[in-house]
């Protein structure tokens, strides 16, 4: 079992919709968890952070944690073209200090 | 605020090289992490550099050393390259090592082995 795992994709919205990220973690104690947007060719963003369980909001986007089932995802609402990009789920482990466990990302495309 | 930057952008190199690259942190920044990421891979770690050490490591082989000078800047190097070495180098800063610390990332290295 890996330690993060999310659907590979490619999901594919319409402009306008909310586009609904999941992923999944092996570690019960994890403590921190993160969402990364990563264009092509290009280096990690970070768009959201989330500690504690329930919603965090951030403009368009919104992050969800759910520790007692080891969830995490990331809502986008109002989906945009330039949205279209990989989103990486990330998690530090109990043990892990502040070493970062990556999914494998989800490739999410907006059309218009 | 100048963010992560790392050098060089590109880099090729042949089997058996040896290779350096190196990463500034984000201003105000302390802990210096480095991770590979292989084409259509997550970002894997290689190791993380606090107060002139190494703090933690992934599951990289020796090869794979690094160091962070006094003015929190860092080098990774990579001895006896593999092709299977190819791939974007990652450096992401952060204050401090506790697991609440968001790191941010450069711009990264694309190392190509041939």
């Amino acid at each position: 079992q890996k330690e993060v795992e999310q659907n590979s994709g490619p999901l594919s919205v319409p402009e306008g919709a909310i586009a609904s990220l999941n992923c999944t973690y092996s570690d019960r104690g994890s403590q921190s968890f993160f969402w990364y947007r990563q264009y092509s060719g290009k280096s990690p963003e970070l768009i959201m952070f989330i500690y504690s369980n329930g919603d965090k909001e951030d403009g368009r986007f919104t992050a969800q944690l759910n520790k007692a089932s080891q969830y995490v995802s990331l809502l986008i609402r109002d989906s945009q073209p330039s949205d279209s990009a990989t989103y990486l789920c990330a998690v530090i482990g109990y043990s892990s200090a502040s070493k970062i466990i990556f999914g494998s990302g989800t490739r999410l495309s907006i059309r218009p | 605020d100048a963010g992560v930057t790392q050098s060089p952008t590109h880099l090729i190199k042949t089997r058996g090289q040896q290779v350096t690259l190196r990463c500034s942190p984000k201003s105000g920044h302390d802990t210096v992490s480095w991770y590979q990421q292989a084409l259509g891979q997550g970002p894997q770690f290689i190791f993380q550099y606090y107060e002139e050490e190494e703090r933690q490591r992934g599951n990289f082989p020796d090869r794979f050393s690094g160091h962070q000078f006094p003015n929190y800047s860092s080098e990774l190097n990579v001895n006896a390259l593999l092709l299977g070495d190819s791939a974007l180098y990652l450096c992401a800063s952060s204050l401090g090592q506790g697991n609440r610390d968001t790191q941010y990332f450069g711009p990264g290295t694309r190392l190509t082995v041939l």
